[in-house]
């Protein structure tokens, strides 16, 4: 079965300093793979997707970034932390393709101090 | 663009009460149609779903069915539970993209 994993599960980091998000799944090959953003009191924020290895689209302007250096591997990174950034970062993947289920990883709660 | 309007919560219920979360959705060609579910403190679930018109979503007693003439997807249950406490979205599926609604925060009391 697919498995999705996410860490680290909280992070606090002062505001400027740099940011990595681990995102891994498991148990399906060339995955579609997205990271959303939560910001407090808001819904979801599509910020980055990638359909194979190092293909990565942008959907907003921002201070951060994404690689996929693997599969199976999605990274959420920052150079320099804004306040603004604090949220909740969900992984996400999907089989290729479109009109499929997205299946969420468990999230990474960060909150720039 | 496409787009998803959630009714804005948050809603707050006595246990057996009643539940209609309002979901309308814009898109453009004939996009599926989801429900995900957000308990404290952890990530999304899918709740439920339906990939045309008219089909009807089911799971753990929420329903939802695929209304393409007045473009919604309302999430119902008939009797609400204290553990259905939680945040719900609702969204859309073009292509390879989720849209998701701002979510409605269900809150219900014993």
């Amino acid at each position: 079965s697919q498995t999705i994993h996410q860490w680290p599960a909280t992070l606090v980091q002062p505001v400027g300093s740099p940011l990595s998000l681990e995102c891994t799944v498991e148990g399906t090959s060339n995955p579609n793979l997205y990271w959303y953003r939560q910001a407090a009191g808001r819904g979801l924020q599509l910020l980055f997707y990638s359909v194979g290895i190092g293909q990565i689209s942008s959907e907003v302007p921002q201070n951060l970034s994404a690689s996929r250096p693997q599969d199976r591997q999605f990274i959420l990174s920052s150079k320099k932390l804004l306040l603004s950034d604090s949220g909740f970062y969900l992984c996400a993947w999907s089989t290729p393709g479109g009109r499929e289920t997205q299946y969420f990883g468990p999230g990474t709660r960060l909150l720039v101090l | 663009g496409d787009s998803v309007t959630q009714m804005e919560g948050p809603v707050t219920l006595s246990e057996e009460a009643f539940l209609t979360i309002n979901c309308t959705y814009t898109a453009t060609g004939y996009p599926s149609l989801f429900w995900y579910v957000q308990y404290p403190g952890e990530g999304l679930q899918l709740l439920l779903k339906a990939t045309k018109a008219d089909d009807k979503g089911s799971n753990k007693g929420f329903e939802a069915t695929y209304r393409k003439e007045t473009t919604s997807f309302h999430l119902e249950k008939g009797s609400v539970q204290v553990s259905d406490s939680a945040v719900y979205f609702c969204a859309l599926d073009a292509g390879n993209m989720l849209t998701f609604g701002g979510g409605t925060r269900l809150m219900v009391k014993p």
